[in-house]
């Protein structure tokens, strides 16, 4: 398979905290991308990190990348409960026109 | 809002019906794809169109029909369908196919149970 999988599963944090979620990918990669998804609506693009790249910063996200692991991981920094969604990786095999998705992490943040 | 837009956002249909699902974007976009989201399975690409033209199948059973009539509409026709074909159908958009920078943009989903 050449999705990525993300890891954990699930996760449940408390308000204010970090809450850190895991891609690990097969196959060489052009980027890496996260997206978000509320429960059954639409995907939302949060940050897209290339291959040459190792870390990137949006806001509270930071997402990091190790192409010698072939792994990522996105680190939401002071969770809030609006944060409530699934995460889901894609990326973009060397080669491959369209994007690859995992099956998410679902991440719950109690107020 | 993302600027791609789904309808209808739910549809019931029983196995022998034919129905349309159609998306819009408003974005300028050339590529457009199809998805499938079932539970607990990685999200399931299903057609892809670049300048109204099909670049990707992947396997996808011959009950469900595209159709890109312009590069801003796409839409994905159903008949005969199974019970398994109840999910999530996301709609999606880009600036072209991706290049390494392109990223998509989402439509809202049509919600479709087959009884």
């Amino acid at each position: 398979s050449q999705q990525g999988e993300e890891d954990p599963q699930a996760l449940s944090i408390q308000e204010g905290e970090n809450a850190t979620m895991n891609c690990s990918y097969k196959t060489s990669i052009n980027n890496l991308q996260w997206y978000r998804q509320n429960s059954g609506r639409g995907l939302v693009h949060l940050i897209l990190i290339r291959s040459n790249e190792r870390e990137k910063h949006s806001g509270r996200l930071r997402v990091t990348l190790d192409t010698s692991k072939k792994s990522s991981s996105l680190l939401i920094t002071a969770s809030r409960a609006a944060d409530t969604a699934s995460y889901f990786c894609a990326t973009e095999f060397t080669g491959a026109n369209n994007l690859f998705f995992g099956t998410g992490t679902r991440l719950t943040v109690i107020p | 809002e993302t600027g791609v837009t789904q309808t209808p956002r739910h549809l019931v249909m029983g196995m022998t019906n034919k129905k349309s699902l159609k998306c819009e974007q408003h974005l300028g976009h050339n590529a457009m794809y199809w998805y499938k989201q079932s539970a607990k399975k990685p999200l399931e690409l299903m057609f892809v169109y670049s300048l109204e033209e099909r670049v990707e199948n992947n396997s996808v059973p011959s009950r469900f029909s595209p159709e890109c009539p312009n590069s801003s509409h796409l839409f994905l026709h159903l008949h005969t369908l199974q019970p398994e074909d109840s999910a999530l159908y996301l709609c999606a958009s880009s600036q072209d196919l991706q290049r390494g920078t392109d990223t998509q943009y989402f439509g809202p989903g049509t919600r479709l149970t087959v009884l």
